[in-house]
């Protein structure tokens, strides 16, 4: 039972490039989250999913699209990347809502020159 | 929109009880209070949660005030292993629209 795992780990990006960060979970769960974190900083959630097929926004999705056509998996695309969007990236997935804890991943560390 | 503000930092004597303090004035009625820790270049770490009434887990115990505006993370009797960020956050939750809150945290340091 690997949990939630992402992919990369790290990447580094120029300004204008796009890139795509997987996330999966193996535990069955409905929900699932992409949130970021800056220096120092807590984190701040990007966008999320309800169920398989299904996206909404969080409070800071401008810059980002998501997709989550398998329940197991959430992707987070970045379609012209900015400087702006460096940052640590973290996905979670809990089993419902906010009556259920929330499991994360290990994160992947974005840098955009 | 529900804040929630927690001291910077705190310290603590390895083997003493902690207490972590979370003022949430602005919550509202349906917001759950949930609390999760980050170690250094680690994902969080869930710890508890609760709505309304204290709980208890293994990791720790959760203490809501009456008028539910603040809450305590309690840490029984802490070791090297518990110094880490501790996340206080409020998470509302209505038929698929999610709101998640979190604070800036407190770092925790224990002392041997």
């Amino acid at each position: 039972n690997a949990g939630v795992t992402q992919t990369p780990k790290f990447r580094v990006l120029k300004t204008g490039q796009s890139m795509t960060l997987l996330c999966a979970q193996d535990m069955n769960h409905e929900y699932m989250y992409w949130y970021r974190q800056d220096p120092g900083m807590g984190l701040r959630l990007i966008h999320y999913s309800v169920g398989e097929g299904t996206t909404a926004k969080g409070e800071v999705p401008d810059g980002y699209n998501v997709s989550r056509l398998k329940k197991q998996n959430f992707l987070l695309g970045l379609e012209s990347a900015a400087p702006s969007q460096t940052s640590v990236y973290f996905c979670a997935s809990s089993d419902r809502d906010g009556s259920y804890e929330q499991y994360f991943g290990p994160g992947t560390r974005l840098t955009v020159t | 929109d529900a804040k929630t503000t927690q001291p910077n930092s705190m310290e603590s004597n390895e083997e003493e009880p902690v207490h972590l303090p979370c003022n949430h004035s602005t919550i509202s009625g349906t917001d759950y209070i949930h609390w999760y820790r980050q170690l250094p270049s680690q994902g969080p770490e869930y710890v508890i949660h609760g709505l309304t009434s204290n709980v208890n887990n293994r990791m720790a115990s959760l203490a809501i005030a009456e008028d539910r505006k603040s809450s305590t993370l309690i840490l029984h009797r802490a070791t090297l292993r518990d110094a880490a960020v501790y996340y206080c956050i409020l998470y509302y939750s209505n038929f698929g629209n999610e709101k998640l809150t979190f604070g800036t945290g407190t770092r925790l340091t224990i002392i041997p």
